[in-house]
């Protein structure tokens, strides 16, 4: 069985400062790793995803995750957040390919910027 | 390229109706996937279809059904609605079925009020 931790429900941070919003999981299959973003009133916007390669994956709008395969994490981080990066942001997880296909999400992580 | 696109966008019903929603992919997306969001709950995964099969389906009742069209439009009907189906219906398209290396669109989603 999978499942997707997002460790902190809320996470205030001053405009201009760093954020990490994290991520832990645990699955007992190869898996593939997601970073998305919903402003209110909207869906969900991909911002980065881990496949394979390189452990440090750039998104957009200055977002990056780092994937850690013995602490089971993928942890997004931005080095100075602004007023627009307040949202929700959703960590999720699918099997390898040849596993049942099932996205799981994380119960989300609301980044409030304040100025 | 036009985005996900959701019908209605807010729904009111009372318990014991039905209702059906509507998503139209991106176009060339074949893939539909949908999701319910609660704020208990979380995002959790109802159903996915590809070229008019199902693929996959959560942990919902019987109650929650879909279909998907040759134009890969899909919908999605809640039969005898309960009050904890109040939620924001999300659904999201893909190129192919969706399994890690595909990356989903999200649309605005449905919010459903059950009265």
């Amino acid at each position: 069985a999978q499942s997707v931790t997002q460790l902190d429900s809320q996470v205030p941070v001053f405009e201009e400062a760093p954020v990490e919003l994290r991520c832990n999981y645990s699955s007992s299959v190869s898996v593939y790793l997601f970073w998305y973003v919903q402003y209110p009133n909207q869906g969900l916007q991909l911002l980065l995803k881990y496949l394979s390669g390189s452990t440090l994956v750039k998104g957009i709008n200055g977002f990056e995750a780092e994937f850690n395969k013995s602490q089971t994490s993928f942890h997004l981080r931005k080095p100075s957040v602004h007023i627009s990066d307040t949202a929700e942001y959703f960590c999720a997880v699918t099997p390898d390919p040849s596993g049942t296909y099932k996205y799981i999400f994380g119960t989300g992580t609301r980044l409030k910027v304040l100025a | 390229k036009a985005g996900v696109t959701q019908t209605p966008r807010y729904l009111i019903k009372t318990r014991g109706q039905q209702v059906t929603l509507s998503c139209s992919p991106i176009s060339g997306h074949r893939s539909v996937s949908w999701y319910q969001q609660t704020p208990g709950q979380g995002l959790q995964f109802l159903f996915e279809y590809f070229s008019e099969t199902q693929r996959n389906k959560g942990n919902f009742p019987g109650r929650f059904s879909g279909r998907q069209f040759s134009n890969s439009r899909s919908e999605m009907n809640v039969s005898t609605l309960e009050l904890g189906d109040s939620a924001l219906y999300l659904c999201a398209s893909s190129l192919a079925p969706s399994g890690g290396q595909e990356t989903q669109y999200f649309g605005p989603g449905t919010r459903l009020l059950v009265l």
